[in-house]
């Protein structure tokens, strides 16, 4: 139990373009989910936490109007990279936990991540 | 930054061998967990350990943590060139979960 899908895996796209990844909670309801972005050989930074029927939460120095962030239902939360620029080339995974699971002492389920390339 | 170090940044070993990773944090938690990700996947949850816990096992992992040093330490006992992956401890402030800079394993055959 406790899957978490992202999709796409990989995508290739060109500068200017917008990238649109999805994360679903397959068994389970989460009404938080969490961004992280990767860059090669470093460790995961978080963008920012998602709450279904509210505004996502930011962290500081991320742009919210290029990370577009909307979180419709307990099972989906979508990432929108706007614009793409070849700096936004990364690896991106969500995470959520189960809803009503208190935050502490409960590990988080991670989606496959995507690579997105931008040219 | 609220990021805990880990070392050492990368370790090789050949298989069979015992393999140790360190964390350190920076504030006081609820619980320290650790992460293991196989190369361009997501991470899998390998452990947690709790603030009032000293140590913890599961499998061929042990997990210590001292709060009084903000440090915790996972041992791999036994290792498998399976195990090749990077290592991340986490931990938790607020509602997030916040990652240290993780461990690079290469359990060679």
């Amino acid at each position: 139990g406790a899957v978490v899908s992202q999709h796409p895996s990989r995508v290739i796209c060109k500068s200017g373009t917008s990238v649109k990844i999805e994360c679903r909670s397959l068994d389970f309801q989460a009404t938080t989910m969490f961004w992280y972005r990767q860059f090669p050989k470093q460790s995961l930074m978080l963008m920012a936490t998602s709450n279904e029927g509210s505004k996502a939460t930011y962290e500081q120095g991320v742009e919210k109007d290029k990370f577009l962030i909307n979180h419709a239902s307990l099972t989906l939360s979508t990432l929108t990279v706007t614009s793409a620029h070849p700096e936004d080339s990364s690896f991106y995974i969500c995470s959520a936990t189960r809803t009503g699971v208190r935050s502490y002492n409960s590990p988080l389920h991670f989606g496959n991540g995507t690579r997105l390339t931008v040219t | 930054s609220q990021q805990g170090e880990e070392d050492p940044q990368a370790l090789s070993i050949q298989e069979g061998e015992n393999a140790t990773m360190n964390c350190s944090y920076k504030t006081s938690i609820n619980n320290l967990q650790w992460y293991r990700q196989n190369s361009g996947r997501g991470l899998v949850h390998l452990i947690l350990i709790r603030s009032n816990e000293r140590e913890k096992h599961s499998g061929r992992l042990r997990v210590t943590l001292d709060t009084s040093k903000k440090s915790s330490s996972l041992l791999i006992t036994a290792s498998r060139a399976a195990d090749t992956a990077s290592y991340f401890c986490a931990t938790e402030y607020g509602n997030k979960l916040v990652f240290g800079a993780g461990t690079i394993l290469r359990v060679k055959s």
